[in-house]
């Protein structure tokens, strides 16, 4: 597509619930970022996926946190047995990779916590 | 800890004045340096980079880099209302091609 597009852009849950939040970066872009920004924050660092490599995991801030991508494309953020404090925008980036690291962003999937 | 440091402000500038970002980063080998602004329930959007010491313009941005002190800055000038955003510093690191970003600052500017 022509940009990075997620879904869904808003998510209410109930605490306890599991959610899965997805991202479909640029076509041809290699490289994929899931950041978490909560009200007035800055972006958090969760996950980077490059290629075939092994992801970049040292962000997940708990072992209910987990993500994949699929196929080096699609990728799904999986939070589970939700807490209050993982209510937040999760943005998820793409970038052809490499040195330059130009990020483009989607319009981020908005998570509240019950 | 790999760290990005910016002052969260918010700074606040007149019309047609020079608005000052500054940012400070802790990963001495990064080697790529990036500006993004965030209006207001938007997403960050990319509006300078900067790989080499010195001055980069781009209109009325200007990016200053100096690898020596870890320092980035962001000029703008000719500040107009619609500047008024979070701009967020982003640094990639040496090791795995993350990208961190600061708090980001507010800016107002006022008409």
């Amino acid at each position: 597509g022509a940009g990075v597009s997620q879904s869904p852009s808003n998510k209410v849950t109930e605490k306890g619930k599991d959610v899965e939040l997805r991202c479909d970066p640029i076509s041809g872009h290699t490289a994929l970022y899931w950041y978490r920004q909560s009200l007035g924050q800055g972006l958090e660092f969760l996950i980077y996926f490059q290629g075939n490599s092994a992801p970049d995991k040292s962000g997940l801030p708990s072992d209910r946190f987990s993500a994949e991508r699929t196929g080096g494309s699609v990728s799904t953020l999986t939070i589970q047995r939700t807490q209050q404090e993982d209510s937040a925008v999760y943005l998820c980036a793409s970038t052809l990779g490499g040195a330059s690291g130009e990020l483009f962003f989607g319009e981020g999937s908005r998570l509240t916590v019950l | 800890q790999k760290e990005v440091e910016q002052n969260s402000g918010p700074l606040s500038v007149p019309e047609g004045a020079i608005a000052s970002l500054n940012c400070t980063y802790s990963d001495r080998g990064s080697q790529s340096f990036f500006w993004y602004r965030q209006y207001s329930g938007k997403s960050p959007e990319l509006i300078m980079s900067i790989y080499s010491n010195g001055d980069k313009e781009d209109g009325r941005f200007t990016a200053q880099l100096n690898k020596a002190s870890q320092y980035v800055s962001l000029l703008i000038r000719d500040s107009q209302p619609s500047d008024s955003a979070t701009y967020l510093c982003a640094v990639k690191d040496t090791g795995g091609f993350k990208t961190i970003f600061g708090a980001g600052t507010r800016l107002f500017v006022k008409a």
